[in-house]
């Protein structure tokens, strides 16, 4: 079993759409929660950060995290053609351990 | 302020040469960390350092290798290259060995023909 699972999809809505994405994940020893986006061969942009368990919104995004069922979710509302992306969960104890565990990426088109 | 930098842009290598990767962390960061990315896969911790030391190593052999310098940029070492060292090189930077502060450059993109 992977440190982190993300269903890959693709995954396609139309504009206006709420989007749900989702990640699991089995080391209890995280701590700390991203959401990364990132566009076709480009590095990935830190959209979202939350630490520990919570809801954290900004803007028309929200980032879940919920450790008892070790599931994080991130929704994206009224969703534009231009959140088309990859877009990348990841993970990590934190402390001095800096390193983040992310999942494959889950691709999303939004069409116009 | 300039993001994260990286050169070169992209690479072409055959089987068995090196390859070194060069990365400018954000001003003001001390932390440089590098990933692996493979098509279709999520970035891979390949090496963490912190004030010119390594404070992190993930799961790769010892032909990857790094470095940090005194103004904090850094440099990836890939000897005897291999066909599965194809992917894009990630540089992250960050003000401390902290996991939500890191922050990515565009990498580069390695083909090992």
């Amino acid at each position: 079993q992977k440190e982190v699972e993300q269903d890959p999809g693709p995954l396609s809505v139309p504009e206006g759409a709420i989007v749900s994405l989702n990640c699991t994940y089995s080391n209890s020893a995280f701590q700390y929660f991203m959401w990364y986006r990132q566009y076709s061969r480009k590095g990935p942009e830190l959209l979202m950060y939350t630490y520990s368990s919570g809801n954290k919104e900004d803007g028309r995004f929200t980032a879940q995290v919920d450790k008892s069922s070790k599931y994080i979710s991130l929704f994206i509302r009224d969703s534009q053609p231009s959140d088309s992306a990859t877009y990348l969960c990841a993970m990590s104890a934190g402390g001095s351990q800096g390193n983040l565990i992310f999942g494959k990426g889950t691709k999303l088109s939004v069409k116009p | 302020d300039a993001g994260v930098t990286q050169s070169p842009t992209h690479l072409i290598k055959t089987r068995g040469q090196q390859v070194t990767l060069r990365c400018s962390p954000i001003s003001g960061h001390k932390s440089v960390s590098w990933y692996q990315q493979v098509l279709g896969q999520g970035p891979q911790f390949i090496f963490q350092y912190y004030e010119k030391e390594e404070r992190g190593r993930g799961n790769f052999p010892d032909r990857f290798s790094a470095r940090q310098f005194p103004n904090y940029s850094s440099e990836l070492n890939v000897n005897a290259l291999l066909l599965g060292d194809s992917a894009l090189y990630l540089c992250a930077s960050s003000p401390v060995v902290r996991a939500d502060t890191q922050y990515f450059g565009p990498g580069t993109r390695l083909t090992v023909l």
